[in-house]
C-alpha cells in the first residue's frame, strides 16, 4: 500500500532550526508538497519538490531524495507564529496526493 | 469572492437528514476537491473532478456524491447522514490535477 511517515509533533524553541521529516512509499512519484496548517485553519502551500535537491524559500527550505524516498522541511530562525502542524504530501504514479497525518510544531519562548 | 468559499462553517446534523454542502471558486481552476480531516489522520480523499462535467472518486467516496455542473461549483452532498461522517470537511482547487491546491476554510460537521 502507499505510505506516508511524519513525526506526530515536535517542540523547538524560538528562533531555533527545525527539522521534520517526511518519508514514502507510494506507486510512482510524480512531486512531493508541504502545507502549513494552523489549528482551526485551512492548510496553506509551503513547497514543491519534483527533482533531488534543496528549495530554499524564505526562512523555510525543503529537501528532496527519490532514491530514499525521503523528504524534510526545514524552518530557521523559528518564531511563534510557525507552531502549526506541517503536512507533506506526494503526487503518485496517476497523479493523486497522497497525505500524511501531519506534524504539530509546538514552539516556546 | 475570492479564492474559494464553503459553506456552511459548521453544521450539526440529525442522523439520517441529507446535506449538501457547498464549495464555490473564482479562480477559474480546472481541478477541484473533497477531502475530510479526522483527528490523527492525513487528509483523506473523497471525490474529485478534474474538469467541468467529470467527476471521481478518492480513497473515502462511501456515502458521499458530487456534482461538477460549471467551473466553479463542486457540492458535496451527504444522502444519509450517519454519526461516522463527523468530520472536517474541506473543499480545494488548483489550476491541472494536483498542481498546488487551494483550500476552503473547512465546514465542521457533526451528525448526531
Amino acid at each position: 500500500g502507499q505510505n506516508i511517515d511524519q513525526p506526530t509533533e515536535m517542540t523547538a524553541t524560538e528562533g531555533a532550526i527545525v527539522q521534520i521529516n517526511c518519508t514514502y512509499q507510494t506507486s510512482g512519484f510524480n512531486g512531493l508538497f508541504w502545507y502549513q496548517q494552523h489549528a482551526g485553519e485551512a492548510p496553506t502551500f509551503l513547497s514543491y519538490n519534483v527533482l533531488d535537491g534543496l528549495e530554499e524559500k524564505g526562512r523555510f527550505s525543503s529537501f528532496l531524495s527519490r532514491s530514499k524516498g525521503y523528504s524534510y522541511l526545514l524552518l530557521k530562525e523559528l518564531q511563534m507564529k510557525d507552531s502549526a502542524s506541517y503536512l507533506c504530501a506526494v503526487r503518485d504514479s496517476n497523479y493523486q496526493l497522497i497525505w500524511g497525518a501531519g506534524t504539530k510544531l509546538i514552539i516556546k519562548p | 469572492i475570492a479564492g474559494i468559499t464553503q459553506a456552511p462553517t459548521s453544521q450539526i446534523l440529525a442522523a439520517g437528514r441529507r446535506m449538501t454542502l457547498r464549495c464555490t471558486q473564482d479562480m477559474r481552476h480546472n481541478a477541484m476537491y473533497w477531502y475530510r480531516q479526522d483527528l490523527g489522520l492525513g487528509l483523506r480523499l473523497i471525490h474529485y473532478s478534474n474538469t467541468a462535467g467529470t467527476t471521481g472518486k478518492g480513497e473515502v467516496p462511501d456515502g458521499y456524491s458530487v456534482s461538477r455542473a460549471n467551473t466553479d461549483d463542486f457540492p458535496l452532498t451527504l444522502a444519509s447522514a450517519v454519526p461516522s461522517q463527523t468530520s472536517v470537511y474541506f473543499c480545494a482547487s488548483s489550476e491541472r490535477d494536483n498542481t498546488e491546491a487551494f483550500f476552503g476554510q473547512g465546514t465542521r460537521l457533526t451528525v448526531v
